[in-house]
């Protein structure tokens, strides 16, 4: 099946720094790819819709200035959390559909996030 | 928005056993995929059931789809350590944004 490369796994930070996670397509070319946030034993809240070329899409309610969504290739998105405060700690987790037409995601195996 | 939504349970079944789970909707679908979560891992596709299908197997899992009740069920069959996990269902809200419901967490023991 195809492979969603998600980097770091966990990192751990100082309130007031930014994040960059990395989330790489490695056998396929993702034009969309989605980003995900997810607390403990909760449900996958969708943030984001990166776009290949152009802006991402946000959800309602998603700060844009605050979680910054890049997709500069047709394999790799990043999502950078900028001025990281302990309320941003969560999983986060993207993923893309192996064409744009197909309706099923394959997922990163995630980013876990500590702000300190 | 969130849309699939999960009787929030925690299931506990011993090896061999049954697993059933549901999960219900608000709105029109085009179709109703389920996934599992290991974790703190990514979610991973089990099955993908369309709104014109009323149920659909792959291996040990056995989905049902009720458009009228705008609910899905996920059966897994003879349920093993293995399958220990959260099980999610998800609709898609348009643009293939899928929005995934609060979860089923299924322990399974050996």
């Amino acid at each position: 099946g195809a492979v969603v490369s998600q980097h770091p796994s966990w990192v751990i930070c100082k309130s007031g720094t930014s994040v960059k996670i990395e989330c790489r397509s490695l056998d396929f070319q993702a034009t969309t790819m989605f980003w995900y946030r997810q607390f403990p034993k909760q449900s996958l809240m969708l943030m984001a819709t990166s776009n290949e070329g152009s802006k991402a899409t946000y959800e309602q309610g998603v700060e844009k200035d605050k979680f910054l969504i890049n997709h500069a290739s047709l394999t790799l998105s990043t999502l950078t959390v900028t001025s990281a405060h302990p309320e941003d700690s969560s999983f986060y987790i993207c993923s893309a559909p192996v064409t744009p037409t197909n309706e099923k995601l394959f997922f990163g195996s995630g980013t876990q996030l500590s702000v300190l | 928005s969130q849309q699939g939504e999960e009787d929030p349970q925690a299931l506990s079944i011993q090896e061999g056993e049954n697993a059933t789970m549901n999960c219900s909707y608000k709105t029109s679908i085009n179709n109703l995929q389920w996934y599992r979560q290991n974790s703190g891992r990514g979610l991973v596709h089990l099955i993908l059931i369309r709104s014109n299908e009323r149920e659909k197997h792959s291996g040990r899992l056995r989905v049902t789809l009720d458009t009228s009740k705008k609910s899905s069920s996920l059966l897994i069959t003879a349920s093993r350590a293995a399958d220990t996990a959260s099980y999610f269902c998800a609709t898609d809200v348009g643009n293939n944004r899928l929005a995934f419901g609060k979860g089923n967490q299924v322990v399974v023991i050996p």
